[in-house]
């Protein structure tokens, strides 16, 4: 049963333009909302996160956008830089964080210069 | 010392063997987490610690799976017996378990086991 999903298993963009990585979930008990990119040999690293009270949180060039009637959300990287390359993954969690992650099947986003 | 260590960061054992992996987390936080990472999937949850109590176990941890963190610094993970779908990504991380950024859980580069 995997609640959450990542779709699309890869992702290729043009170095300048923007990289929009989506997510879906089923499990409507989640109340926050994270993604970690992942780069070879090293653990994740988180980037940004939502709380289910916010439909938008945004940190320099990366913007996560919640929406939870459709059990969606996306990262939207603007302008996407070939250090974007990476694995990113959206994960999920109760009690506003503070509980262990479920995470998706992650995104291989490749930025091409 | 300011990330999640892993050690060893490669393992390759004969199936039926024991194994034991440890993590030492950032130092001042209480969580520790251990999760399993295989080929093409996210990373899926195992086990968690606030200091030394173990919380919670998924219904996922076989037996032959334990996990102790003794003096709630370091963690041992020991798998009994492995089998070769044992082979997969060991990841450990840590996070504090109040404050604003609570939610934010720091990943060690993990420890890769391939059972032959």
């Amino acid at each position: 049963d995997q609640q959450v999903k990542q779709n699309s298993p890869s992702l290729s963009v043009q170095e300048g333009r923007i990289s929009i990585l989506n997510c879906d979930y089923t499990n409507s008990m989640f109340d926050y909302f994270l993604w970690y990119k992942k780069y070879p040999a090293e653990g994740p690293t988180f980037l940004i996160s939502i709380s289910s009270i916010k439909d938008k949180n945004e940190d320099g060039r990366f913007t996560v956008f919640l929406n939870k009637s459709a059990k969606h959300l996306s990262l939207h990287i603007v302008p996407s830089q070939p250090g974007d390359s990476a694995v990113y993954f959206c994960a999920a969690s109760n009690n506003f964080g503070n509980e262990k992650l479920t995470f998706g099947t992650g995104t291989r986003l490749t930025i091409i210069p | 010392d300011t990330g999640v260590s892993q050690n060893p960061r490669h393992k390759i054992t004969k199936r039926g063997q024991n194994v034991t992996f440890r993590c030492d987390p950032i130092s001042e936080h209480n969580r520790l987490y251990w999760y399993r990472q295989t080929l093409g999937q996210g990373p899926e949850f195992l086990t968690y610690f606030q200091n030394e109590a173990q919380l919670e176990k998924s219904r996922l941890l076989s037996d032959r799976f334990s996990a102790e963190r003794p003096k709630g610094s370091f963690s041992t993970l020991e798998i009994q017996r492995t089998e070769q779908g044992d082979s997969a990504m060991y990841l450990c991380a840590s996070s504090l378990s109040t404050g604003p950024s609570s939610y934010e859980q720091y990943f060690g580069p993990g420890t890769r086991l391939t059972v032959t």
